[in-house]
């Protein structure tokens, strides 16, 4: 089955503490995004790579870090430097990153710092 | 800049009844897509429909149906006959196909919640 992987399902940190949280998907896809969401919120765009070794800030991408060294995997580090980084996130993939390319949704992490 | 507005923030209906979600958008771009996602509880988005801006022609597929009318920058999602399992926050969402054409403007949401 294709598809996008993300893990761990929840995830707890303590304040201060740098935390990586996994994307993979097996759909072949060169542009691999980030989205951060809050409680009553649509989503925002944290980081996006159209290429493997390529990666661009989105809207609200200060305290995380990314890194693209193969094109099926897409990290996201949530730095000690996130003020508020408790939220849901969610890791999308698309054929490429034209407009007309609808985005595929990983299953999503559930992060709370404690 | 772009922007979507779900000016309905939550609805509730009893099954079976019909349910019509408002999506406006807002974009100086004359081609761009527009996009419905359904998030389930469970959490992972999922994608319902895309239509470019040059088809506005409606669709329906089995009990859900899109009227988009650039007339009035709208992109309206009807389930018909509504079930318990439509419960769910339906994102409209707008991307445009020049400059920053990587960039998914997403509504704030509608939380759907079908009650038997």
């Amino acid at each position: 089955d294709g598809g996008i992987t993300q893990s761990p399902k929840y995830l707890f940190r303590k304040e201060g503490q740098n935390v990586t949280l996994s994307c993979e998907q097996n759909l072949n896809h060169d542009a691999m995004y980030w989205y951060r969401q809050d409680p009553g919120q649509g989503l925002r765009l944290i980081y996006y790579s159209q290429i493997v070794n390529d990666f661009q800030k989105g809207d609200i991408a200060e305290g995380y870090s990314v890194s693209r060294e193969k094109k099926e995997s897409f990290p996201l580090t949530v730095t000690s430097a996130q003020k508020n980084p408790t939220a849901f996130y969610l890791c999308a993939s698309s054929l490429d990153r034209t407009g007309d390319n609808e985005q595929f949704f990983g299953p999503g992490t559930r992060l709370t710092v404690l | 800049a772009q922007k979507v507005t779900q000016a309905q923030t939550e609805i509730s209906v009893v099954e079976k009844e019909d349910v019509t979600l408002d999506c406006v958008y807002e974009t100086r771009d004359t081609t761009y897509y527009l996009f419905w996602y359904k998030q389930p509880p469970s959490g992972e988005l999922v994608f319902l429909i895309r239509r470019n801006s040059f088809d506005e022609q409606n669709e329906i597929s089995g009990r859900y149906s899109w009227n988009f009318q650039k007339s009035t920058s709208s992109f309206n999602f009807t389930i018909t006959a509504s079930q318990v399992v439509d419960s769910a926050v339906y994102f409209c969402a707008l991307s445009e196909a020049g400059g920053s054409n990587y960039k998914l403007t997403f509504g704030k949401g509608t939380l759907l919640t079908v009650n038997p």
